[in-house]
């Protein structure tokens, strides 16, 4: 049973920069969400997906959108990156009818230079 | 916002001692998680409480739902090395789709 997998799992850009983010959720799982964890600090939340469509956004700007497709499977894009970007970004899946046990991948360490 | 307050935000004990670190939160949870997470790595799922009052264990760890639901406490018994990591807790409150986490305890266990 393939539990959530994130890819690249290391990447650097140059500020300015956009990059992509790929997660496949849990298998049985059809609830995406992104959090954003900095050095030091808990995971913040940035948005979820379910059923193809963003259902609850948390305090990012819009340069941070993302995307779900039909096999469940997510993307989080970030536009024009910041320095600040810089951080580990978790993907977490859940399935709807038990969504309260939430399961999270290794994440993708994105550095900005 | 949420806001959840973890403590303590660091220990160093002996293998072999008991730990105990808690969370409370401002507003009301019907759902605590805790995780583990190891440097580099996404956190691990340890315990997931439901109700208030719930009191869980998986192998050396206990974990309670307070009946507030604005509190819950993680135990860790006999700890031995391997338990050296960032313990997480997180909550979802009503119709939340997202959790709210803690600022993490990180946990040393001295040989």
């Amino acid at each position: 049973d393939a539990g959530v997998t994130q890819s690249p799992t290391h990447l650097i850009k140059t500020r300015g920069q956009q990059v992509t983010l790929r997660c496949s959720p849990k298998s049985g799982h059809d609830t995406v969400s992104w959090y954003q964890q900095a050095l030091g600090q808990g995971p913040q939340f940035i948005f979820q997906y379910y059923e193809e469509e963003e259902r609850q956004r948390g305090n990012f700007p819009d340069r941070f959108s993302g995307h779900q497709f039909p096999n469940y499977s997510s993307e989080l894009n970030v536009n024009a990156l910041l320095l600040g970007d810089s951080a580990l970004y978790l993907c977490a899946s859940s399935f709807q009818g038990q969504g309260n046990t939430i399961y999270f991948g290794e994440g993708s360490w994105l550095t900005v230079v | 916002g949420q806001q959840l307050n973890q403590s303590p935000q660091s220990m160093f004990i002996q293998e072999g001692e008991d730990v105990s670190m808690n969370c409370t939160s401002s507003s009301i949870f019907n759902t605590w998680l805790w995780y583990k997470q190891d440097p580099g790595e996404g956190p691990v799922l340890l315990i997931a409480l439901y109700k208030a009052g719930e009191l869980t264990s998986n192998g050396r760890l206990t974990a309670q739902f307070g009946i507030t639901r604005k509190d819950s406490f993680l135990n860790i018994s006999a700890s031995i090395p391997s338990d050296v990591g960032i313990y997480f807790c997180a909550g979802r409150s009503g119709s939340a789709r997202q959790l709210t986490f803690g600022s993490g305890t990180q946990l040393t266990v001295l040989p």
